[in-house]
């Protein structure tokens, strides 16, 4: 059963425009989630977190929206950039004090085409 | 700063033999997790150590696996009498000790192909 979904396998977006990449949870008890960026044979890179008691967290060009009732989340990159083509995960943290292992979606391989 | 180091990268074992998978924390932290990802999957998470002691082991199957985060050493992920079902990517995360940071920073990981 699957806690952490993300329904695209993949996403193509052009260079210079929005990428929005989506996540679905199922258990209520998360209140932390990530996104990593994995590029092929590396191991996965943090990239931006939001706790449960935001709706929203920013950073440069990488912005995480959770909405709790609905149980989604997204990632959105803009301008995107050739080097964001990699496979993207959503991770999810159940404890409250980052003292477990996280919950990770299948991934979303978002390529980025010029 | 080094980043987390696992060793070997790639790792090739005959059925029934032993594997050995090392994870070198970030400088300073102390909280250590194993996942494992197989193909086309997501990472599943496996276990999660501090120094000298196991926190979670809920991912890891019942027979065959154990880890280990010595007082002095690396992290070892052990894996006795493997099967061909063991092949995966097997990754290490590290976290800071009673920091409020969550996010937990991987290694590059370990490919283990078991012929």
């Amino acid at each position: 059963d699957q806690q952490v979904k993300q329904n695209s396998p993949s996403l193509s977006v052009q260079e210079g425009r929005i990428s929005i990449l989506n996540c679905d949870y199922t258990n209520s008890m998360f209140d932390y989630f990530l996104w990593y960026k994995k590029y092929p044979a590396e191991g996965p890179t943090f990239l931006i977190s939001i706790s449960s008691i935001k709706d929203k967290n920013e950073d440069g060009r990488f912005t995480v929206f959770l909405n709790k009732s609905a149980k989604h989340l997204s990632l959105h990159i803009v301008p995107s950039q050739p080097g964001d083509s990699a496979v993207y995960f959503c991770a999810a943290s159940g404890s409250g004090g980052g003292a477990d292992g996280l919950t990770f979606g299948k991934g979303t391989h978002l390529i980025i085409q010029p | 700063n080094a980043g987390v180091m696992q060793n070997p990268r790639h790792l090739v074992r005959r059925r029934g033999q032993e594997a050995r998978l090392r994870c070198s924390p970030m400088k300073g932290h102390s909280h250590v997790y194993w996942y494992r990802q197989l193909p086309e999957e997501g990472l599943k998470f496996m276990v999660y150590l501090q120094k000298e002691n196991i926190i979670d082991e809920s991912g890891m199957p019942k027979e065959r696996f154990s880890a280990e985060f010595p007082k002095e050493g690396p992290s070892i992920l052990r894996i006795q009498q493997v099967v061909r079902g063991d092949s995966a990517a097997y990754f290490c995360a590290s976290s800071p000790l009673g920091g409020s940071s969550y996010e937990q920073y991987f290694g590059p990981g370990t490919r283990l192909t078991v012929t």
